[in-house]
């Protein structure tokens, strides 16, 4: 077990549609990341959050957001859904120069 | 910007047998290398990682891996496979605070490692 918690771990919705994925990092962990898996695009870097602020942003599509609450625990905001947005969506955390643990994901799909 | 590259989609090896699986890295400065494996339906668990120091690199399982300056490379290895270590394998780089990149880690596109009996 990594320690990084994701809800929900499945989630089905349809086109048009927004939905909240949330993430808890380890304990102690200040930065949390997401990752969008999808068979043909692989592993892609959404964004970084560092204690409660943006730290880096990789290749998230305006239709997407997050934010870091002050008790880190982060949400992934998705709307707008598009059929191609289904995919595995990951949250790690970690402390500064540590490797990154992993959550489980949350599978979207979207119909 | 950071890169790395996994040649191979898919690796069979016997059970028994030695395993590699390749990496190549393209980094401006010092390379920050990890391996990463991910079992069906689950997240990314952390194998090892190289900083800086020995070449040769000890991790969970059983895993090493060889960090080669001269052919950018950074091939991860197991003397003796096992049925159990059939899983999708990732090599990544880290991306440096001080060019802007946080501290994220950019992934190749996975090496699907086959063990079979």
């Amino acid at each position: 077990d990594s320690g990084v918690t994701q809800t929900p771990k499945h989630l089905i919705t349809a086109t048009g549609q927004r939905v909240t994925l949330r993430c808890s990092p380890r304990s102690g962990d200040l930065s949390v990341y997401w990752y969008q898996q999808s068979l043909d695009q692989g592993l892609q870097f959404l964004i970084q959050y560092y204690n409660g602020e943006e730290r880096a942003k990789g290749n998230i599509l305006e239709r997407f957001s997050a934010q870091q609450f002050p008790d880190l625990h982060s949400e992934l905001n998705l709307s707008s859904l598009e059929l191609g947005d289904s995919a595995l969506y990951f949250c790690a955390s970690s402390v500064e120069g540590s490797p990154l643990h992993f959550g489980n994901g949350t599978r979207l799909t979207v119909t | 910007a950071q890169s790395v590259a996994q040649p191979e989609d898919q690796v069979n090896v016997a059970e028994g047998n030695p395993l590699t699986v390749k990496c190549t890295y393209s980094v401006s400065g010092n390379p920050y290398l990890f391996w990463y494996v991910q079992y069906p339906n689950r997240g990314l668990q952390f194998l090892l990682k190289y900083i800086t120091g020995d070449n040769l690199v000890k991790g969970s399982y059983g895993f090493e891996a060889e960090f080669n300056k001269s052919q950018t490379s950074f091939h991860l290895k197991k003397p003796s496979a096992l049925v159990s270590d059939s899983a999708l394998y990732f090599c990544a780089v880290r991306d440096s605070i001080l060019t802007g990149g946080g501290n994220k880690l950019t992934f190749g596109t996975g090496t699907q490692l086959k063990v079979e009996l």
